[in-house]
């Protein structure tokens, strides 16, 4: 199985300031038949289901605020929101689709400071 | 408008069974992938299993294999999840969610809760 870990557990940030949120799989979720990772990503507001931002990587989903990013390649990869605001308080995941089991990082909590 | 809606959540003692229903709309359901992942309570997501848009393939977590029988009925446009000698670990909010890959429509979720 492939293992999602996700750092930090928890963040604080100011409004308007950048965030940045690490995940890291434990193989390669590069598909070689598009030459692109496997690699999603959501943010999942308390009481709410999961909301895709990322997919691909670093493609947005339609109507996600530009302000969301990704980023990264093999194992390593990063979403970035790049001014962030109240509204993207929530807990974000990474999910990987390359192989079944498909496997999310264990979350992390993203809050202002 | 895309939409999906669960339904068949509930309590159960350990050993029982239940099955869960997803209702589809808005999409051309016999064309797309779905999925179910599951959520603990206070606990992350789990991917739990997807059955491919004719139904001719499935995958499971091994959480849940030997256990859990993903179907779906294109002429009704509704995604199953037989869910048979349930556990306290399975406990959890189920999620349906189009597509087998990355997930972007999902249901508000049904809770199912296993204990005595």
């Amino acid at each position: 199985d492939i293992v999602m870990t996700q750092s930090p557990d928890s963040l604080a940030v100011s409004l308007g300031e950048r965030a940045t949120i690490n995940c890291k799989s434990s193989q390669s979720v590069l598909y070689s038949s598009n030459n692109k990772n496997s690699l999603a990503w959501y943010r999942q507001k308390p009481g709410q289901p999961p909301k895709l931002l990322i997919y691909w990587a670093s493609t947005r989903e339609s109507g996600v605020p530009d302000r969301f990013s990704g980023s990264g390649s093999g194992t390593d990869f990063t979403l970035t929101i790049s001014s962030l605001q109240a509204e993207d308080v929530a807990v974000y995941y990474c999910h990987q689709y390359y192989s079944t089991p498909y496997t999310f990082g264990q979350g992390t909590k993203l809050e202002i400071k | 408008e895309v939409q999906l809606l669960e339904s068949g959540g509930g309590s159960v003692q350990p050993g029982g069974s239940l099955r869960l229903s997803c209702a589809a709309s808005g999409f051309t359901f016999s064309s797309h992938a779905m999925s179910w992942v599951r959520q603990a309570p206070g606990k992350g997501l789990e991917w739990v299993s997807s059955i491919s848009n004719s139904a001719s393939g499935s995958n499971y977590a091994d959480s849940v294999k030997g256990r859990f029988t993903i179907s779906r009925d294109n002429s009704m446009n509704t995604l199953y999840l037989q869910m048979n000698s349930l556990r306290a670990e399975d406990t959890a909010v189920y999620y349906c969610a189009k597509d087998q890959w990355w997930h972007n429509y999902w249901g508000q979720g049904t809770l199912v809760t296993v204990s005595s």
